[in-house]
């Protein structure tokens, strides 16, 4: 089983600012499958970033993500007050079975 | 537009079954891979098992494997989760979510496990 480890777990920034997320797995993760996912409370996660890089649809421009191999990054640009919320990382297809990482929290500080 | 809408859900002893389902509504429900995942409370995303469009494909977690069964209904437009010999550690909201990745979720029912 692949294993994601997210870090930080809480990231603590003010509106405005540059959130970096990283998700690092335990092993090769091909990049067509490694997604990002956002949390709000009370509600299902939505979907951001799918094949490392692409945004889904409907997702602001200021959602990046990048990486390769076992090191990817989800990057927001510039904080939105609605961006405070917790984020995970997928893989959805280097293996049979799919993991998620244990998430960043991002508050405001 | 897209619609994933869970049901089943409950308060069940340990050992107990429960069976969930997720009506989906809003796209051509036959195109696509359907997964579970649950979530525990004040915890992270766990995935629980997908099936392939057709069925003929299908993977469960670890923490499920022999206790747990998917299915769907094309016909019906329904995926199902057949949950038995439940314990304490599957208390979870237990979401349907569609494709590969996930990009589409319902709003997840609860499932807890207690005596």
């Amino acid at each position: 089983e692949i294993v994601l480890t997210q870090s930080p777990g809480t990231l603590s920034l003010s509106p405005g600012e540059r959130a970096t997320l990283s998700c690092r797995a335990s092993q090769s993760v091909s990049s067509s499958y490694l997604a990002w996912y956002q949390q709000k409370p009370g509600q299902a996660p939505r979907l951001l970033i799918y094949g490392a890089s692409s945004r889904a649809t409907g997702i602001p421009d200021r959602f990046s993500g990048s990486g390769s191999g076992t090191d990817f990054t989800l990057t927001i640009s510039r904080l939105e007050p609605e961006d405070f919320a917790v984020y995970y990382c997928q893989q959805y297809g280097s293996s049979p079975t799919v993991t998620f990482g244990g998430g960043t929290k991002v508050e405001i500080k | 537009q897209v619609q994933l809408v869970e049901s089943g859900g409950g308060l069940v002893k340990p050992g107990g079954s429960l069976r969930l389902s997720c009506a989906a509504s809003g796209f051509t429900f036959s195109d696509y891979y359907m997964s579970w995942i649950r979530q525990a409370p004040g915890k992270g995303l766990e995935w629980v098992s997908y099936i392939s469009s057709s069925g003929s494909t299908i993977y469960y977690a670890d923490s499920v494997k022999g206790r747990f069964t998917i299915s769907r209904d094309n016909a019906k437009n329904s995926l199902y989760l057949q949950m038995n010999s439940l314990r304490a550690e599957d208390t979870a909201v237990y979401y349907c979510a569609r494709g590969y990745p996930n990009d589409y979720w319902g709003q997840g029912t609860l499932v807890t496990v207690s005596s």
